[in-house]
């Protein structure tokens, strides 16, 4: 089945304490891609990638790391986690198409609820 | 990213027919209009996307206007399942999306 991961699901952890979110698809998409969504501020991307070793920045990358050694995983990094960091964290990853831009869905995972206190 | 605009709610009947509009005056001929979904809980999902014709899959009909100025989301049979927020993107040449507020359907059995 065609899917994205992520790991862990439900995680509470305490300020200053590295994590790493995980996630994972299985469909050789290219493109991948972090969101965290919080209520009345809707959903912003934090980094994304194009291809293994490509990334950049989102929107709202601000204490947040991220790394492509392989094409299906793009783990989500918080050296120091802040307590304006608990979110609901969502992972994204679709096809590149060979010329115009926006044409592929895009598959999300289920989400990370993160809480820091 | 060009921008859309959708009403915040719209409430519907079970098995009968929801159309959602979407507003996008400012669309470039390039771009996709797309619409996903969130269901409560879960991470969004894609419904359905189009160019300029209107399309057709087994989870719902988008209707692009003429001058693909809007385009409206059509579930035929709304189920309780349908409940979720809607959200309508334009997309053209980047992979990134831009979500906005979206609408909130709620189905009534």
């Amino acid at each position: 089945e065609a899917q994205v991961t992520q790991n862990p699901r439900y995680l509470i952890t305490v300020t200053g304490k590295k994590l790493t979110v995980t996630c994972s698809q299985n469909m050789n998409h290219e493109y991948m891609s972090w969101y965290r969504q919080d209520p009345g501020l809707g959903l912003r991307q934090i980094y994304y990638s194009m291809n293994v070793e490509v990334t950049d920045k989102g929107d709202v990358p601000e204490g947040y790391k991220v790394s492509r050694k392989e094409k299906r995983n793009f783990p989500l990094i918080l050296e120091s986690p802040s307590p304006n960091q608990t979110s609901l964290y969502f992972c994204a990853s679709s096809f590149i198409p060979p010329s115009t831009g926006g044409k592929y869905e895009q598959y999300f995972g289920p989400g990370t609820r993160l809480t820091v206190t | 990213d060009a921008k859309t605009t959708q009403p915040n709610s719209m409430e519907s009947n079970e098995e009968e027919p929801v159309h959602l509009p979407c507003n996008h005056s400012t669309i470039s001929g390039t771009d996709y209009i797309h619409w996903y979904r969130q269901l409560p809980s879960q991470g969004p999902e894609y419904v359905i996307h189009g160019l300029t014709s209107n399309v057709n899959n087994r989870m719902a009909s988008l209707a692009i206007a003429e001058d693909r100025k809007s385009s409206t989301l059509i579930l035929h049979r709304a189920t309780l399942r349908d409940a979720a927020v809607y959200y309508c993107i334009l997309r053209g040449g980047s992979e990134k999306l831009v979500f906005g507020k979206g609408t909130k359907l709620t189905v009534n059995p």
